[in-house]
């Protein structure tokens, strides 16, 4: 089964609106992070924002907030008033905490790719 | 703040060949993290280093292997080339902090090519 879904292949989204791209996870595991990443087409990937599942509020930076339902297991990015340099790959990621040694890497959706037109 | 670092940017190779990718890991960062991205998907993990040593692994092959210096840069060697290994991999860096909590920063990647 997949840890992470992004049901979003594609997005096409107007300048200066706001956006919200989906991602649900599984895991059986009470402690874990999660992690949405932004990838142009340079190839490199930027952290955006984090949620810690015991975090009560949801994170929030710049124009980049996590809407954070942990009961449905979703941890939505919502990019408000979107601009023509947010058109890239966004990948949601997440680590777990784990009972065992050593810390795991982080797992990966398909992503969605945004284009934002003028 | 010099970021995470990754050399070559480019390389192709023909099947059966080895090849070695290197990382420099960001400022005061300690822990690195390969990963495996095939065009079209989410980067899968490869291993992680820290003090020197694989600590985690993720589901890849023995011919996949990697080492850690004492100044925290790290190689990613790949032995017996398959066109299947074509992607991007990327290396992130962390702080030893709580496994989950840490954020990972990535590099540019190195796009490779098997012929």
């Amino acid at each position: 089964a997949q840890k992470i879904t992004q049901t979003q292949p594609g997005m096409f989204v107007q300048e200066k609106e706001a956006v919200t791209l989906d991602c649900t996870y599984d895991t059986s595991d009470p402690s874990y992070g999660l992690f949405w990443y932004k990838q142009p087409s340079s190839g490199e990937m930027i952290f955006l924002i984090y949620q810690g599942s015991y975090d009560q509020q949801n994170a929030t930076e710049g124009r980049y907030s996590l809407n954070f339902q942990k009961a449905r297991k979703s941890a939505n990015l919502v990019i408000s008033a979107s601009q023509l340099g947010d058109s890239a790959m966004y990948f949601c990621a997440m680590r777990e905490g784990g009972s065992g040694g050593g810390a795991d890497g982080l797992t990966f959706g398909k992503g969605t790719h945004l284009i934002i037109q003028p | 703040d010099a970021g995470v670092t990754q050399s070559p940017t480019h390389l192709i190779k023909t099947r059966g060949q080895q090849v070695t990718l290197r990382c420099s890991p960001k400022s005061g960062h300690d822990t690195v993290s390969w990963y495996q991205q095939a065009l079209g998907q989410g980067p899968q993990f490869i291993f992680q280093y820290y003090e020197e040593e694989e600590r985690q692994r993720g589901n890849f092959p023995d011919r996949f292997s990697g080492h850690q210096f004492p100044n925290y840069s790290s190689e990613l060697n790949v032995n017996a080339l398959l066109l299947g290994d074509s992607a991007l991999y990327l290396c992130a860096s962390s702080l030893p902090g709580s496994r989950f909590t840490d954020t990972q920063y990535f590099g540019p990647g190195t796009r490779l090519t098997v012929l």
